[in-house]
C-alpha cells in the first residue's frame, strides 16, 4: 500500500510560468512533508518542507501548500526555469522517524 | 566536509554472492536510513537508525542486514545477491532537530 502518491508521472511546463506538483498521502500520522528535487546520477537534495499543522511554506520561488482534509499537498514553483528540469519527490515523515517517498514527477521546462 | 560518502559509486555482483555497501558521514547527525530507488517506484526505505546501537526495519528490508556500532557509519549488507536487488542505493542522514535528510550519490548495483 502506497502512503505517499504521486499520480503524475511527468509534467512539462514552459519557462518562466508557474509549475505546480501534486502529491497525496493515506496516511494521517505523518507530521511532516518535504519536497526533494533529483538530477540523474545524484543524490536527491532537500527543497523544502512543511509541518502537517500548517498549510504554506514559502522559500523563495517555491511555495507548499499542505490540505489536510483533503490530505493534499502541492509544490509550486514560479517562475519556472531550465535547471528546475528535475525528478520532483514528496516525502512524509513519521513520529518514527521513517521518511517515506512518493514515486517521483519529472518535470520538464520547456524553452 | 564530505557529507554523506557512499562506496563503490558502481558494482556488478552474480547471483548469490554477497557484498557490504558502504555509507558513512561526517555531519555528526544521529539518524541514518537505507533507500533503493528501482525505475519508475520511487525510494523505498529498506533500514533506518535513530542512533548507534539501534536499528528498525523500514518498508523493503527483506534481502538486507545493517549494523550501526557507530555514529558515522551505517553499512548495508547483502548476503545472497538476487537479480531482484538490481537497484540505486542512497543512503542519507538527518539531525534530530531537523525535518530534512541529507543524501549520498548512491551506489549503483547490478546483480546477474
Amino acid at each position: 500500500d502506497q502512503q505517499v502518491k504521486q499520480n503524475s508521472p511527468s509534467l512539462s511546463v514552459q519557462e518562466g510560468r508557474i509549475s505546480i506538483l501534486n502529491c497525496d498521502y493515506t496516511n494521517s500520522m505523518f507530521d511532516y512533508f518535504l519536497w526533494y528535487k533529483k538530477y540523474p546520477a545524484e543524490g536527491p537534495t532537500f527543497l523544502i518542507s512543511i509541518s502537517s499543522i500548517k498549510d504554506k511554506n514559502e522559500d523563495g520561488r517555491f511555495t507548499v501548500f499542505l490540505n489536510k482534509s483533503a490530505k493534499h499537498l502541492s509544490l509550486h514553483i514560479v517562475p519556472s526555469q531550465p535547471g528546475d528540469s528535475a525528478v520532483y519527490f514528496c516525502a512524509a515523515s513519521l513520529r518514527d522517524d521513517k521518511i517515506i517517498f512518493g514515486k517521483g514527477t519529472r518535470l520538464h521546462i520547456l524553452p | 566536509n564530505a557529507g554523506v560518502t557512499q562506496t563503490p559509486k558502481f558494482r556488478i555482483l552474480k547471483i548469490g554472492q554477497s557484498m557490504t555497501l558502504q555509507c558513512t558521514q561526517d555531519m555528526n547527525h544521529n539518524y541514518m536510513y537505507w533507500y533503493r530507488q528501482d525505475p519508475g517506484m520511487g525510494l523505498k526505505l529498506i533500514y533506518y537508525s535513530v542512533g548507534a546501537g539501534i536499528t528498525d526495519k523500514g518498508e523493503v528490508p527483506n534481502g538486507y542486514n545493517v549494523s550501526r556500532s557507530t555514529t558515522e557509519d551505517f553499512p548495508l549488507r547483502l548476503e545472497l545477491a538476487a537479480p531482484s536487488q538490481t537497484s540505486v542505493y542512497f543512503c542519507a542522514v538527518r539531525d534530530v532537530a531537523r525535518t530534512e535528510a541529507f543524501f549520498g550519490q548512491g551506489t549503483r548495483l547490478t546483480v546477474v
